[in-house]
């Protein structure tokens, strides 16, 4: 059973225009969320975070929202870069997981020029 | 090189062998993380270190999995009488503290295979 769900496998954005990738999760638990950023043959790389008590976090280019009644988050790129393309991962964590993120299983997108 | 490095890069192995992934790092950084990646899956959280406390074990898969981290820095995972199932990306992140708040910076994973 995924407690955090990434439904789109994939997305392709047109340059300069947004991309909005989307994340679910199941556990109500669920206080602090992530996103990284993965391009081939690395590691994610981490992109911004949001905590429960808010419902926007904003990072240049980045912001992610949190709905906590939908149990539901979004980060948009504006605008989309080509260098944006890489698969992003949501991850959420809860105060009594310990170090334990739950990772989504990742969208992939692709910004075409 | 100031990030997390990680040997081998690629690991092709028999099933019923075993086999040893190594983790450096970053120099200062008390905690540790192991994760894996299966095909179309997200990331597994496996074992944590922070400093010279008990490891966090909760995300082994089985007994066959053990990690280690000597002298605080450097970590070795092992996986004995390796399976098919196995097969995965491993990929270990390193954090200046062990709080939830604390950037884990990746390292660029090992990809292991089980024939």
């Amino acid at each position: 059973d995924q407690q955090v769900k990434q439904n789109s496998p994939s997305l392709s954005v047109q340059e300069g225009r947004i991309s909005i990738l989307n994340c679910d999760y199941t556990n109500s638990m669920f206080d602090y969320f992530l996103w990284y950023k993965k391009y081939p043959a690395e590691g994610p790389t981490f992109l911004i975070s949001i905590s429960s008590i808010k419902d926007k976090n904003e990072d240049g280019r980045f912001t992610v929202f949190l709905n906590k009644s939908a149990k539901h988050l979004s980060l948009h790129i504006v605008p989309s870069q080509p260098g944006d393309s890489a698969v992003y991962f949501c991850a959420a964590s809860a105060w009594n997981y310990g170090q334990n993120f739950v990772f989504g299983p990742g969208t992939r997108l692709s910004v075409l020029p | 090189g100031a990030g997390v490095s990680q040997s081998p890069s690629n690991k092709v192995t028999e099933k019923g062998k075993d086999v040893e992934l190594r983790c450096d790092p970053i120099s200062g950084h008390t905690a540790l993380y192991w994760y894996r990646q299966s095909l179309g899956q997200g990331l597994e959280f496996l074992i944590y270190f922070q400093g010279n406390s008990a490891p966090d074990k909760s995300g082994l898969p089985s007994d066959r999995f053990s990690a280690e981290r000597t002298g605080g820095s450097v970590s070795t995972l092992t996986i004995q009488r390796t399976q098919q199932e196995d097969s995965a990306v491993y990929l270990c992140a390193s954090s200046l503290g062990g709080g939830r708040g604390e950037t884990q910076y990746f390292g660029p994973g090992t990809r292991l295979l089980v024939l």
